[in-house]
């Protein structure tokens, strides 16, 4: 099983700063990795797939980066709506996710 | 828009059987691949399975032996069951639709709680 390993745990930022999340996978996964946003009560939403490709309505300040085994979620002002837990996800050899990173306000 | 929402027992007791659905609603089920995913409290998402609405279906390996996945066409939905469940299956159950690997829209989540 590839095993997904997201860092930090918990980042702590400021509104209009960038953040970076990270996510490394136990063995190379090429491109096929996926980030999601979850909110308290609220269903994941998928942010990017492809590794870089944004999906659907995701504003322009999320983008993607990274490949086979290191891949980076950055965030490059961050809004108030933004703060939030997010998870990656390969789905190059069946589907693992990550433990999470808890993005909150600092 | 693409709805999907959950429905089910929020209580089982040890050894019975789960059993979910969640209803899909802003596309037809006639196409993609239909998954469950659950999140124990405080662990991290894990895949359960899929199923295609062709009838196709394929589970994670470590649950394989207690899983069934159903779809019903006609209802727009399709249905989960998990049996001898114990402690450990107690998590948040989502249904999610996949597209090429991802999941793009997923259910709200309903929690499921295994104890007698």
């Amino acid at each position: 099983e590839i095993v997904m390993t997201q860092s930090p745990a918990t980042l702590s930022v400021s509104p209009g700063e960038r953040a970076t999340l990270s996510c490394r996978a136990s063995q190379s996964v090429s491109s096929n990795l996926a980030w999601y946003q979850q909110k308290p009560g609220q269903a994941p939403r998928l942010l990017i797939y492809g590794a870089s490709t944004r999906a659907t309505g995701i504003p322009a300040r999320f983008s993607g980066s990274g490949s086979e085994t290191e891949f980076t979620l950055t965030i490059s002002s961050l809004q108030s709506e933004d703060f939030a837990v997010y998870y990656c996800q390969q789905y190059n050899e069946w589907y693992t996710f990550g433990q999470g990173t808890n993005l909150d306000i600092k | 828009q693409v709805q999907l929402q959950e429905s089910g027992p929020g209580l089982v007791k040890p050894s019975e059987t789960l059993s979910l659905t969640c209803t899909v609603s802003g596309v037809p089920i006639n196409n993609y691949y239909w998954s469950w995913i659950r999140q124990p409290p405080g662990k991290e998402l894990e895949f359960i399975g899929y199923i295609h609405y062709s009838g196709g279906t394929n589970y994670n390996p470590s649950l394989k032996s207690r899983v069934t996945i159903s779809v019903d066409t006609s209802k727009n939905q399709f249905s989960l069951k998990l049996a001898s469940v114990t402690a450990a299956d107690t998590a948040v159950y989502h249904c999610a639709r996949e597209v090429y690997g991802s999941f793009n829209n997923w259910g709200q989540g309903t929690l499921v709680t295994v104890s007698s």
